[in-house]
């Protein structure tokens, strides 16, 4: 079945470049998702990607997507403390008609 | 301003007193759907509505009731909750399924607590 698979932390120290990684299990995912969700607020949708594309940059946000291996990256450049959120990747599988997320990696900026 | 509300937000009930999460959105959007949070199992969908008296199951209905008479409205309903129903619970819309680049809005979150 569909998976989609995330570590559940990730500390970085402030101005440095997060990087967190996902990976997923259904190739038919035809566009893949990263929300972010602030304390006590819902889940935004900060970017997204279509599967016939291998990266895409957006200020400070740069989506890797290697579907050889069905690997996900998003690396946030100068990290602030504003970045400090869990970050939930997600995938739209056509064959199931629906959104399938991972587990969430909270994010978590050191001085 | 575009959005979508839950109500309430916060509840803490007893086991077997039924309730009722309301869900409204502003948006006109066919799509609606319901998540619980769980602590290292992500967003979890429950049930959805493709449209006005269309709902489906998802992942886990189990305990849960839904309606879609109007299509701004979606409760969640928990005719005898339990414990293990404990969770944060997220509405969602879309103007789609969710698929493609439509972005789905989130509520802010109903905490549940079930004694």
């Amino acid at each position: 079945g569909e998976d989609v698979e995330q570590s559940l932390f990730l500390s970085v120290r402030e101005g440095d470049s997060s990087v967190i990684n996902c990976t997923y299990t259904d190739s038919s995912s035809t566009y893949l998702y990263w929300y972010k969700q602030e304390p006590g607020a819902g889940l935004q949708l900060l970017t997204y990607i279509f599967s016939n594309m291998d990266m895409k940059q957006d200020q400070r946000l740069t989506v890797l997507l290697n579907k050889k291996d069905k690997h996900l990256s998003l690396r946030i450049a100068d990290t602030q403390t504003g970045d400090s959120a869990i970050y939930f990747c997600a995938g739209w599988y056509s064959s199931a008609s629906k959104i399938i997320f991972g587990s969430g990696t909270r994010l978590s900026i050191r001085p | 301003e575009a959005q979508v509300t839950q109500n309430p937000r916060y509840l803490i009930t007893v086991t077997g007193k039924k309730l009722t999460v309301t869900c409204s959105q502003n948006m006109n959007h066919e799509y609606m759907s319901w998540y619980r949070q769980d602590p290292g199992l992500g967003l979890r969908q429950i049930y959805y509505s493709m449209n006005v008296e269309v709902t489906d199951k998802g992942d886990v209905p189990e305990g849960y009731k839904v309606s879609r008479k109007e299509k701004r409205n979606f409760p969640l309903i928990l005719e005898s909750p339990s414990p293990n129903q404990t969770s944060l619970y997220f509405c969602a819309s879309s103007s789609t399924s969710g698929g493609g680049r439509n972005e789905q809005f989130f509520g802010p979150g109903t905490r549940l607590t079930v004694l």
